[in-house]
This record gives structure tokens, sequence and C-alpha cells, in this order.
């Protein structure tokens, strides 16, 4: 079973930092794509970033560039968010998705998420 | 256009057909791929590529694609279809993924 369980969420001040982690199981890890994707409460849903299976690709959202950061270990079966620069915008809930193997850009497993509050 | 519009609400009788439209130019180069989301719940693909379900996903749930439009089509609706449902695509570039605003599905 495809296991994705995002951490690292909470609360956090204007201008501040946080790292999120995605632990993933029940696949092979590294032959996969992954996706940070995010959701205001209530509101829909904005991707983020994506990086390939060895870590030597990474793409953002233009909101995020600059500022966020993925990252992965492939030793770990892990995959990071670092998030610095924060602003009350970036309050979501935080989902960590595998890109299929069916076709690029298609994600077919979501983790459950975790939500970053940015407030003073 | 890198943006995907979709409606806010749709309402549709129990038993009965509904179609959730999701529209953008980059759907004239790239399939759009269909999330179900239930509250407090991440979301569950549906159907993707030219209209494919993943093992599980019942066969109630099709897709369709017409120039700028892509659609998810629910024959027989039930109440556990209740939901929002998010569409998804690359953007023109290629490089991104862009999603709708998302559906909320009411059956009545």
């Amino acid at each position: 079973e495809v296991l994705l369980v995002e951490s690292g969420g909470g609360v956090v001040q204007p201008g501040g930092s946080l790292r999120l982690s995605c632990a993933a199981s029940g696949f092979s890890f590294r032959s996969y794509w992954m996706h940070w994707v995010r959701q205001v409460p209530g509101k829909g849903l904005m991707w983020v970033a994506r990086m390939n299976s060895d870590g030597s690709t990474r793409d953002y959202a233009e909101s995020v560039k600059g500022r966020f950061t993925i990252s992965r270990d492939n030793a770990k079966n892990a995959v990071y968010l670092e998030m610095n620069s924060l602003r009350g915008e970036d309050t979501a809930v935080y989902y960590c998705a595998r890109e299929s193997m069916v076709g690029a850009f298609l994600i077919d497993y979501w983790g459950q998420g975790t939500l970053v509050t940015v407030s003073s | 256009s890198s943006e995907l519009t979709q409606d806010p609400a749709v309402s549709v009788a129990l038993g009965q057909t509904v179609r959730i439209t999701c529209q953008g130019d980059s759907l004239r180069s790239y399939h759009a791929s269909w999330y179900q989301q239930k509250p407090g719940q991440a979301p569950i693909l549906v159907i993707y590529g030219k209209n494919n379900r993943p093992s599980g996903i019942s066969d109630r749930f099709s897709g369709s694609t017409s120039g700028n439009t892509a659609s998810l089509t629910i024959t027989g609706a039930q109440a556990e279809d209740e939901a929002d449902y998010h569409c998804n695509s690359r953007d023109s570039s290629g490089t991104h993924l862009v999603f709708g605003g998302g559906t909320k599905l009411t059956v009545l």
C-alpha cells in the first residue's frame, strides 16, 4: 500500500521558516518524481513544487520560487519542503504527492496533509 | 493562459447524470486529470488521460475533452459521490502543474 505521511506543520510568524517532511512507504520511492501541493482550507488546490527521482531537477510555482526549496533523501524514503520568508498567504494544508509513472505530471497518490499557519 | 476554470458548485438528483467542466487553454495540448476530495480527506484520482480510471474507481466516472474544455461525467450519481472535484493539467508551457478552483457537487 502506498503511504505518504507529512509532518512539520505548525504556526510560524511572518518572515519565519519551516521545514516540512514527507515519509513514503509501500513503493520504490527512488524511482518516482514527487510533488508538494497546498490548499487553503475551503479553497482549491495549488501546485507548489516538483522534484525528479534523483533530485537533479526541481520546478516551482512562481509564487514560491526563491523562498521554498524541495529536496529528497532516497536513502530515507523522504521528501522535504524548506519554506523561508513565509507570508500570510502561505497559510494552507500542504500535501506531499507522488507522480505516476503512467504520465508526466500525473499525481496518483496524496498524503493526508500538514497544516501550516503563518500568523503573528 | 495557464489557468483552469471550474464552476464553484453543481447539484444533481440522486441517480441522475451530472457533468462537471474545466476550461483552459492548456487543455488543447494536455489531458486533464480529475480528483475527488471529501471533507477532511486527501484528494483521490478518479480520471486521467483520455478517459482512464484507476483501479477501484467506479465506472460511473468518465472523462472527455472538447477543445479547451474537459468534462467529468458521473452517470447515476450516488450519495457517496457528494464531494469537491478538482481538475488539473500541465500549464501551457508544459513545465508547471495547474489546478482549477474546484467544484462542489451536491447530490440531492
